[in-house]
């Protein structure tokens, strides 16, 4: 079944302390990105990888790193996170097609 | 950069009614409008799409239509059902090849039977 997966779903974790959420695609796609959304601020962009070792910043990339060593893994990191990075983020993939594919989402809180 | 607005940001509608969602772009050189359904806890999914060089696009009960003059487009649910109940977000960009989607704020469908 074609499928972007995340890990973990649901995270509750302390200011400073490293996390890493994963993302994984299975479509052979080139292009991944990871977003945020926050209440009525919708859904903005991290950051994006259009290939392998190929990642550029999106809109709000402050406080966040990732990489893209295999087409089909794109991890977020936040080396030091902080209560505003509270937030629902979904990693999303596409192919030459238009259409974005998402993630199931994970619910990030730090304290 | 693009900038997306989208209005109102809740909408009740009785069913059997239908229901028009607004967004306007700031890029006149974006290309690709989108539309996503966001159900309750669930993951963002594109329900129809509209490229710059069409009017307008319909698929069942769903159509878009795209103002490139006046740089908008809009989302138009006829005979709504209760299932139409989500969150919908508009995005726009310039596609090159890789989709830098700018989003607008949603739009919360409260579809009442």
């Amino acid at each position: 079944e074609a499928q972007v997966t995340q890990n973990p779903r649901y995270l509750i974790t302390v200011t400073g302390k490293k996390l890493t959420v994963t993302c994984s695609q299975n479509m052979n796609h080139e292009y991944m990105s990871w977003y945020r959304q926050d209440p009525g601020l919708g859904l903005r962009q991290i950051y994006y990888s259009m290939n392998v070792e190929v990642t550029d910043k999106g809109d709000v990339p402050e406080g966040y790193k990732v990489s893209r060593k295999e087409k089909r893994n794109f991890p977020l990191i936040l080396e030091s996170p902080s209560p505003n990075q509270t937030s629902l983020y979904f990693c999303a993939s596409s192919g030459n097609t238009d259409t974005q594919y998402f993630g199931p989402g994970t619910r990030l809180t730090v304290l | 950069g693009e900038n997306v607005e989208q209005h109102p940001s809740t909408l009740s509608v009785q069913e059997g009614d239908s229901a028009v969602i607004k967004c306007t772009y700031s890029d006149s050189a974006s290309n690709y409008f989108p539309w996503y359904k966001q159900e309750l806890g669930k993951r963002p999914q594109l329900i129809i799409d509209i490229r710059s060089n069409v009017g307008e696009k319909k698929d069942q009960r769903i159509a878009v239509t795209l103002n490139k003059t006046a740089k908008h487009f809009s989302l138009h649910i006829t005979e709504t059902q209760p299932e139409d109940s989500a969150v919908y977000f508009c995005a726009a960009t310039l596609f090159t090849g890789f989709q830098k989607l700018v989003f607008g704020t949603g739009t919360r469908l409260l579809v009442s039977p």
